[in-house]
């Protein structure tokens, strides 16, 4: 699996929109970009996929660059429950998912 | 969306018991479970994939018969802890995976004294 690349932390204001970057340089085309994230002492929550067309779903969107080498989810109006640890991955669709360290957001009122 | 129920939510035992932790799809087929264990401040770390009828692939350094992971049906897998001791307390986590997304359990604080 392609090793991706995050901030250590961010923060933003609530109400506005949080933009957390990825990179992914090494991801192979068969491999999706997978956003989770981790409010403390819970299991992980689906935030969004995508191949190679930017998506969007009720929680965010997802914006891939064209050579795939990047990507930047998108919280259009960041809360204070979006604080939490958000990990982008790089894998195949299915297959196991390698978390690294992800982006600690803090939103802050 | 997909529900994950992990049981039980938070175990404390004394040293040397064995534990068995229970991961079920609730309202879907799961052809694929994942287990991770996560330590305090640190990301998860995959221990072991299983597959429905087969036995489990572990990750380097995971021992198989200290955990042991039994996937009886689509919609049930069990990672067992045996013999556990301090060093084992941490927080673990399944996942099931029918298709492209794996959704994940609540987790278990497995405490051992």
């Amino acid at each position: 699996d392609a090793k991706t690349t995050q901030p250590t932390s961010m923060d933003c204001a609530e109400g506005r929109a949080a933009n957390l970057p990825c990179n992914h340089s090494t991801i192979s085309g068969n491999e999706y970009v997978y956003w989770y994230r981790q409010i403390h002492s819970q299991g992980p929550q689906y935030i969004i996929h995508g191949l190679k067309n930017n998506e969007t779903n009720e929680m965010a969107s997802l914006i891939i660059t064209e050579d795939r080498k990047s990507s930047t989810l998108i919280l259009p109006h960041a809360t204070l429950r979006d604080t939490a640890v958000y990990y982008c991955i790089a894998a195949e669709g299915g297959n196991k998912l390698v978390f690294g360290a992800g982006t600690i957001l803090r939103v802050k009122s | 969306g997909a529900v994950v129920s992990q049981h039980p939510s938070r175990v404390i035992c004394k040293s040397g018991t064995s534990v068995k932790i229970e991961c079920r799809s609730l309202d879907f087929q799961a052809t694929t479970m994942f287990w991770y264990r996560q330590f305090p401040k640190k990301s998860l770390m995959l221990m072991a994939t299983s597959n429905e009828g087969s036995k489990a692939t572990y990750e380097q350094g995971v021992e198989k018969d200290k955990f042991l992971i039994n996937h009886a049906s689509l919609t049930l897998s069990t990672l067992t802890v045996t013999s556990a001791h301090p060093e084992d307390s941490s927080f673990y986590i399944c996942s099931a995976s029918a298709g492209l997304l794996q959704h994940f359990g609540d987790g278990t604080r497995l405490s051992i004294l």
